[in-house]
């Protein structure tokens, strides 16, 4: 299996701050990575598919870059609503495996 | 708009086994463009990736869970089922139904999620 492991595992911010959370393959992945958002009690919600490409109606204030075993998901200029679990996923193999997770808290 | 609706038992108990159903509204189960999936997460846990099926056949189980799991596709009611035999306290978690997006190799449409206990 292709092992996640994200950094940190949580992060204190506050509005209007600029974070970025990185995320490294045991292997390589290409960029076959996947970056999701998930609230309490909800499903994890798409942002970024294949390290760099923003979903539709996903604000512009996240990127995501990288190749190989390295990426990272930046959020510029934090909004109240981006205060979430941040996940990385990759799809180059199988299983497909996740991080562990970075929780964005104020 | 693809929709994703789970429903099956909230509680079993050890050694049972557990039964799901993806209801699927907005995409047909005979597309080419989606494997139908399924995901747990267990309690402040990552998601944990559990398999998915084509609608030719093709079934891709976790090794984890390979022994104990199966999926199906029911096209004439527009779902697909998960079951996991021999339950423990360790299965407990909510399931996700998801689309796994063949051309963009992503989850993009899920449902809200089920949470399953194993308890005695």
């Amino acid at each position: 299996d292709t092992q996640m492991t994200q950094s940190p595992s949580s992060l204190s911010a506050t509005v209007g701050e600029s974070v970025t959370i990185t995320c490294r393959a045991s292997q390589s992945v290409s960029n076959y990575l996947n970056w999701y958002q998930q609230k309490p009690g909800k499903a994890p919600k798409l942002l970024i598919s294949v390290a760099s490409n923003l979903q539709s109606g996903v604000p512009s204030r996240f990127s995501g870059r990288g190749s190989g075993t390295d990426f990272t998901l930046s959020i510029s200029s934090l909004q109240p609503e981006d205060f979430a679990t941040y996940y990385c996923q990759q799809s180059y193999s199988t299983p497909r495996t996740f991080g562990q997770g970075t929780r964005v808290e104020v | 708009q693809v929709q994703l609706q789970e429903s099956g038992p909230g509680l079993l108990k050890p050694s049972a086994t557990l039964s799901l159903t993806c209801a699927v509204s907005g995409a047909s189960l005979t597309s080419s463009h989606y494997y139908w999936s399924w995901i747990r997460q267990a309690p402040g846990k990552e998601p944990e990736w559990i398999g998915h099926m084509f609608h030719s056949g093709f079934t891709s189980i976790n090794p984890s869970l390979k022994t104990r799991s199966t999926i199906s596709l029911d096209t004439s009611k527009d779902q697909f089922s998960l079951n996991i035999n021999s339950v423990n306290a360790a299965d407990t978690a909510v399931y996700f139904c998801a689309s796994y997006n063949t051309a963009g190799s992503f989850f993009d449409y899920w449902g809200p999620g089920t949470l399953v206990t194993v308890s005695s």
